[in-house]
């Protein structure tokens, strides 16, 4: 399989346990972006990483959230201190880093926090 | 400001007949844009994208979409909606300026279809 796989599919921690989640882009793509969706909401944007440049982390909404990337490869998401409002289907996508912008997301890792 | 707007946040339709889902963008270069769809249970995939040239780009699943760059609008239409189309729709706008690749979302039109 070619496409972008994440890991786990399902997550559930107890509140303040850190997690963390995996995500294996396609190979050859150097941008690779993290997004978070809640129960029936849109996608919003967490993190985004292109190729060897600083990582665009606009979007991460605390200091308990943070990702790293090896090279052009996986990357992990890092939640501290989990919170309920933590809980979400966070989705990983990958793209190539010249041409166009079209991402290919993974299957998502649900994570609930109880 | 870019941003994307996806004015219904659902919409009921009954098989057969015709679809047209809205997106309006702001954004201050010729943009990109897309089509994503998020079955239920399912990964987010791409229906169809327009870069350049003909401003009618034809999807996969029988959508098309059309460019309207004097309306801001990217349109998706569907002339005979399935049942296996209820699902959630996302258009997206990304840029060519820079080198920065990031898309912005609209917050998506949930679609149902009634038999």
């Amino acid at each position: 399989g070619a496409g972008v796989s994440q890991s786990p599919s399902n997550k559930v921690t107890e509140k303040g346990k850190d997690v963390e989640l995996r995500c294996d882009p396609i190979s050859g793509h150097t941008a690779l972006y993290w997004y978070r969706q809640r129960l029936g909401q849109g996608l919003e944007f967490l993190i985004y990483f292109q190729g060897n440049s600083a990582p665009d982390k606009s979007g991460l909404p605390s200091d308990r959230f943070s990702a790293e990337r090896t090279g052009e490869s996986v990357s992990t998401l890092t939640i501290q201190r989990t919170q309920q409002e933590d809980s979400a289907v966070y989705l990983c996508a990958s793209s190539l880093g010249s041409g166009d912008f079209e991402q290919y997301f993974g299957p998502g890792t649900r994570l609930t926090v109880t | 400001a870019q941003s994307v707007t996806q004015p219904d946040i659902h919409i009921t339709v009954s098989e057969g007949a015709s679809l047209e889902l809205r997106c309006n963008y702001s954004y201050g270069a010729t943009p990109y844009l897309f089509w994503y769809v998020q079955s239920p249970g399912q990964g987010l995939q791409l229906l169809l994208k327009y870069f350049s040239g003909d401003t009618l780009v034809q999807g996969i699943k029988g959508f098309e979409a059309e460019f309207k760059r004097s309306q801001s609008s990217f349109n998706l239409r569907k002339p005979s909606v399935h049942w296996s189309d209820a699902a959630e729709y996302f258009c997206a706008v990304g840029g060519r300026a820079g080198n920065n690749r990031k898309l912005i979302w609209g917050l998506g039109t949930s679609l149902a279809v009634n038999p």
